[in-house]
């Protein structure tokens, strides 16, 4: 069963704007992750952050989390041609074995 | 680069035979753990395992089986394959420095066919 879901599932931009992607979640976790993945390839882990935190940046991303309703943001600024990609939300639950739960993904398209 | 390699990198095979999956991690990433992904979906967590034992499985039938050895390599086999174990097989690992719940490397997978 699917934990996280990503909205909205496509996204089309162009290049040089901001991409906001959405993940909503369903209970307790104890962390969640953003993950890159290119064309059905491996996945990139790109951020991570605790139930703790509620927000974190790194390099052009920034992550917001929203633990009272169970959302997460990511946004890309400035977008590039090379931030075309499927992007996935992952949970580690609270008391899990650590294992990741990941949503259906966003694919990104950026525009040149 | 992940420093986690898998091979092979596409297979073909047919319904009934089985298959073995390889996975070869970086020293000191002491777990883990195999994911299938259908296409247009996420990845699934089929099983992990650390320190050479199951400890965590997904809700995937006895037929999908795994080894881990003590070279940090890993292995997923799957019997009596049906044509919905078509995916692409992802193996990642966790380093100890990133702890229990910390950011997973992945490999770029095996994409199994089967018809």
């Amino acid at each position: 069963s699917q934990q996280g879901e990503e909205d909205p599932q496509a996204l089309s931009i162009q290049e040089g704007e901001n991409a906001t992607m959405n993940c909503s979640y369903k209970t307790s976790i104890n962390n969640l992750q953003w993950y890159r993945q290119n064309s059905g390839r491996g996945l990139v882990h790109l951020i991570l952050i605790r139930s703790n935190e509620r927000e974190k940046h790194s390099g052009r991303l920034r992550v917001t989390l929203d633990t009272s309703k169970k959302s997460s943001s990511l946004l890309i600024t400035a977008s590039r041609a090379a931030d075309t990609a499927s992007y996935f939300c992952a949970t580690v639950l609270t008391g899990a074995n650590s294992k990741l739960t990941f949503g259906k993904g966003i694919t990104l398209s950026v525009r040149p | 680069e992940t420093g986690v390699t898998q091979s092979p990198t596409h297979l073909i095979k047919t319904r009934g035979q089985q298959v073995t999956l390889r996975c070869s991690s970086q020293s000191g990433h002491n777990t883990v753990s195999w994911y299938q992904q259908a296409l247009g979906q996420g990845p699934q967590f089929i099983f992990q395992y650390y320190r050479e034992e199951e400890n965590g499985r997904g809700n995937f039938p006895p037929r999908f089986s795994g080894l881990q050895f003590p070279n940090y390599s890993s292995e997923l086999n799957v019997n009596a394959l049906e044509l919905d174990d078509s995916a692409l097989y992802l193996c990642a690992s966790r380093s100890l420095a990133g702890g229990a719940t910390g950011e997973l490397f992945f490999g770029e997978g095996s994409r199994l066919t089967v018809l």
